[in-house]
């Protein structure tokens, strides 16, 4: 069954610091991986994802995510946090097969001035 | 272009007490979700629909009732309302094809007192 581990529910860094936000993911045979965007009393965006090819993906906002496979990891990053990105964040999964993207619990991210 | 539209956007209900909540988009597509958000819990997928006139179980199906009697359109009802059921829920559909984004309605939150 798939799973998805966002470690970390909360992660704080400075503006223009490096933003890293961790995502693990368990699947039998190898997903599509997405990473989405809530801002407050708003749906969920996308962020940016993985389906096959080259395993760097960029995203919107200057976000981007590696897909490596011998890890199991989706890492979400940015080189400059702005203020601007305050949100949560939810990193999810799909297996080919299946209708259902799974969702891990997410990470909210703050911005310190 | 409306995207995925949900109504109400928030709604406060007595114990035992049934509603409905509608979902529409106009994208055409053939599938369509209905999440449930909670603090610390992502989102748990509670019914979905891969076209019109189906519907399948999600995670945490009990106590809800889902129709899709049109592709455009699809609702989720609570036949007897209970507090555990306080909630923001989300409605997302997407195309086929197992690396297609959700897109996301801006969320009901229900309150049941």
């Amino acid at each position: 069954a798939q799973s998805v581990t966002q470690l970390g529910s909360h992660v704080s860094v400075s503006e223009g610091a490096l933003v890293l936000l961790r995502c693990n993911y368990s699947s039998s045979v190898p997903p599509y991986l997405f990473w989405y965007v809530q801002y407050p009393n708003q749906g969920l965006q996308l962020l940016l994802k993985y389906t096959t090819g080259a395993t760097l993906v960029k995203g919107i906002n200057g976000f981007e995510a590696e897909f490596k496979k011998s890890e199991t990891s989706f890492h979400l990053t940015k080189p400059s946090a702005h203020m601007s990105d305050a949100a949560e964040y939810f990193c999810a999964v799909q297996e080919d097969s299946s209708y259902k993207l799974i969702f891990g619990s997410g990470t909210r991210l703050l911005v310190r001035p | 272009n409306a995207g995925v539209t949900q109504t109400p956007k928030f709604r406060v209900l007595k114990t035992g007490q049934s509603m409905t909540l509608l979902c529409a988009q106009d994208m055409n597509h053939e599938y369509m979700y209905w999440y449930r958000q909670d603090p610390g819990m992502g989102l748990r997928l509670i019914h979905y629909s891969v076209g019109e006139g189906t519907t399948a179980k999600g995670e945490v199906p009990d106590g809800y009732n889902v129709s899709r009697l049109k592709k455009q359109n699809f609702l989720l009802g609570l036949e007897s309302a209970a507090p555990s059921q306080t909630s923001v829920y989300f409605c997302a559909s997407r195309m086929t094809g197992a690396n297609s984004p959700l897109h996301f309605g801006n969320g009901t939150r229900l309150t049941v007192t």
